[in-house]
């Protein structure tokens, strides 16, 4: 099976914090994504990733960047953590259809 | 730019009937994707059909079809002799070809309830 693995399943974080969310891969796709999941929102798209040190912005790229130095890891980084990004985060690696991880649910207080 | 409308918040369904679940898409791309993911409560993302907009026969994955209407630009997942099992949200989902590069987007999705 494929595993699509989040470092922590949900995470409380203070306001101003520096966040890290973790997602690794046990395959050798090029293709990682992070979206963040709101009730009625759906899964909005926050950034992907198609190689090592490639990056691409999705819809709701502010407040958050991205790291990709190996290519079984895509870190999603909140810089300075607020409430309004207080969410489930969902990580994705896909050749065709999307896999999951977990998802990590952040509260932000 | 690419986007999916899923119009139905909720839809009710009893056990054993089958229920269409919505999905319409805009894309200005000839060649695209069009998946179906199902998330129970538990949270987790399951796949479930895709469709590749060259396909021409509908896609089916066992109780799971998806109509596809390219002129329409629609794409509802069948899902035939409901079960309880199947209470989730359910999303429709695209992606504008399958090269490296491009993204996933997603509907807001559909709540299902199957009741006994």
């Amino acid at each position: 099976d494929v595993k699509v693995t989040q470092s922590s399943r949900y995470l409380v974080k203070r306001t101003g914090e520096k966040v890290f969310l973790e997602c690794v891969q046990d395959m050798d796709h090029e293709n990682m994504f992070w979206y963040r999941q709101d009730p009625g929102l759906g899964l909005r798209l926050i950034y992907f990733s198609y190689d090592v040190k490639m990056k691409e912005k999705g819809d709701i790229p502010e407040g958050y960047s991205v790291s990709r130095e190996k290519k079984e890891r895509f870190s999603l980084i909140l810089e300075s953590a607020s409430t309004n990004q207080t969410s489930m985060y969902l990580c994705a690696r896909l050749p065709r259809e999307a896999f999951f991880g977990q998802g990590t649910r952040l509260t932000v207080v | 730019a690419q986007k999916i409308t899923q119009t139905q918040p909720g839809m009710f369904v009893q056990e054993k009937e089958a229920v269409t679940l919505d999905c319409t898409y805009d894309t200005s791309d000839q060649s695209y994707g069009l998946f179906w993911y199902k998330q129970p409560s538990s949270g987790e993302m399951i796949f479930l059909i895709y469709q590749g907009s060259y396909d021409e026969q509908n896609a089916t994955e066992g109780r799971y079809s998806l109509n596809f209407q390219k002129a329409r630009k629609s794409a509802n997942l069948v899902i035939s002799a409901s079960q309880l099992g199947d209470s989730a949200m359910y999303f429709c989902a695209m992606r504008d070809s399958l090269l490296a590069g491009t993204a996933l987007i997603f509907g807001k999705g559909t709540t299902l309830s199957v009741s006994s």
